[in-house]
């Protein structure tokens, strides 16, 4: 089955305390992304990754970092994560072909930041 | 001014009803558009592209207007299913992929 798989879905921490959101996908996609999804303000994109060790900013990259090592991984990395990161988040791929636009999206993060 | 806006809604149709919505965005070098629906608490899903001379996927139709800057969605034969909020896409490149923030729909029997 066709699949974005993010873990974990649901993740409460506290200021400053690094985490890793973990993103995979089985359908050889190219293109993979980050979005964070905040009532009244739609998704907003973090980063996204044409391919293997190629990597650009989204509109709202402050704060995060990513790393495309492997084709199918496409971690999120919060080093000192605050308050104003508390959001859904979503991450995406698609085949990377013709207009680039998230395809699949993965079932979602949850994260609060206290 | 956002860049893509849509009417929040909530539209509150009867089943059966047509209903449609619209999306207009403010940045003329825009190049492609998409509908996703996003169901409560769940990932968005793709729906449907928006092409220039307009498109039909079943009872659901897309219409581009390029000269006034928005995209539409009309959806025939509404059916509960449908309940859903839709959000409209516009890309102008990889980096540059805006979302609006949705326009909700519920389907009533």
């Amino acid at each position: 089955e066709a699949q974005v798989t993010q873990n974990p879905r649901y993740l409460i921490t506290v200021t400053g305390k690094k985490l890793t959101v973990t993103c995979s996908q089985n359908m050889n996609h190219e293109y993979m992304s980050w979005y964070r999804q905040d009532p009244g303000l739609g998704l907003r994109q973090i980063y996204y990754s044409m391919n293997v060790e190629v990597t650009d900013k989204g509109d709202v990259p402050e704060g995060y970092k990513v790393s495309r090592k492997e084709k199918r991984n496409f971690p999120l990395i919060l080093e000192s994560p605050s308050p104003n990161q508390t959001s859904l988040y979503f991450c995406a791929s698609s085949l990377g072909q013709g207009p680039v636009v998230p395809q699949y999206f993965g079932p979602g993060t949850r994260l609060t930041v206290t | 001014r956002k860049e893509v806006e849509q009417d929040p809604g909530p539209f509150n149709v009867p089943e059966g009803a047509t209903v449609a919505f619209n999306c207009t965005y403010s940045n003329s070098a825009s190049q492609s558009f998409f509908w996703y629906r996003q169901d409560c608490r769940k990932e968005p899903k793709l729906l449907m592209s928006v092409y220039s001379s307009g498109n039909e996927d079943g009872r659901f139709t897309a219409q581009l207007n390029r000269a006034s800057q928005y995209i539409s969605l009309l959806i025939r034969d509404s059916k509960l299913s449908d309940s859903a909020t839709y959000l409209c896409v516009v890309s102008r490149s990889a980096s540059k992929i805006i979302f609006g923030s949705g326009t909700r729909l519920s389907i009533r029997p």
